[in-house]
């Protein structure tokens, strides 16, 4: 069974303050995935990497960035969190080829005050 | 612009009869459609996709059905039953790297 774990499942942070969201996956994926999902919008890609080091920018990469070091590992940083980034983070991943299946993580509700 | 739409926010059913749950797209070169169901305080999980090579697919009580000319797809749940409520998203992508996902519906079986 594929797992996505996410560092957390609620964080409170304040203003300014610098966030990371940890997401491991277990299955030697290639390819892995930050979303934000927010009510009336979806789901809406912030930014994905299809290998170690890589990274892409997706819809919404403003106020973003990531770090792929290890293929299992991705994380998505909040440089300087702002109160409009109060979301639902998903993570996900998927391999290379086969059905396009993604796999998500738990996600992790951020609140920022 | 919302190039994946659901236009339904909400469906509810009686239990045992279909759902039909849709969702609407524009980008011409999408190629690949997927639905993910989604239970709250859970991360989406997959459940039945379509390339664009078929109309239709078929796995036990699900099928999805695309209509490229029309740019439309849909999700049928025969017959629904209450661990069938949820969220449902559709999502598009073209050749596997970026997906987009629509709006979502909940959908409600009731008993």
């Amino acid at each position: 069974d594929v797992k996505v774990t996410q560092s957390s499942r609620y964080l409170v942070k304040r203003t300014g303050e610098k966030v990371f969201l940890e997401c491991v996956q277990d299955m030697d994926h290639e390819n892995m995935f930050w979303y934000r999902q927010d009510p009336g919008l979806g789901l809406r890609l912030i930014y994905f990497s299809y290998d170690v080091k890589m990274k892409e920018k997706g819809d919404i990469p403003e106020g973003y960035s990531v770090s792929r070091e290890k293929k299992e590992r991705f994380s998505l940083i909040l440089e300087s969190a702002s109160t409009n980034q109060t979301s639902m983070y998903l993570c996900a991943s998927r391999q290379t080829g086969g059905t396009y299946e993604q796999y998500f993580g738990p996600g992790t509700r951020l609140t920022v005050t | 612009d919302q190039q994946v739409k659901q236009n339904s926010p909400s469906l509810s059913v009686q239990e045992g009869r279909i759902s039909i749950l849709n969702c609407d797209y524009t980008n011409s070169m999408f190629d690949y459609f997927l639905w993910y169901k989604k239970y709250p305080a859970e991360g989406p999980t997959f459940l039945i996709s379509i390339s664009s090579i078929k109309d239709k697919n078929e796995d036990g009580r699900f099928t999805v059905f695309l209509n490229k000319s029309a740019k439309h797809l849909s999700l049928h749940i025969v017959p629904s039953q209450p661990g069938d409520s949820a969220v449902y998203f559709c999502a598009a992508s073209d050749h596997g790297n970026q997906f987009y996902f629509g709006t979502g519906t909940s959908l409600t079986v009731i008993p």
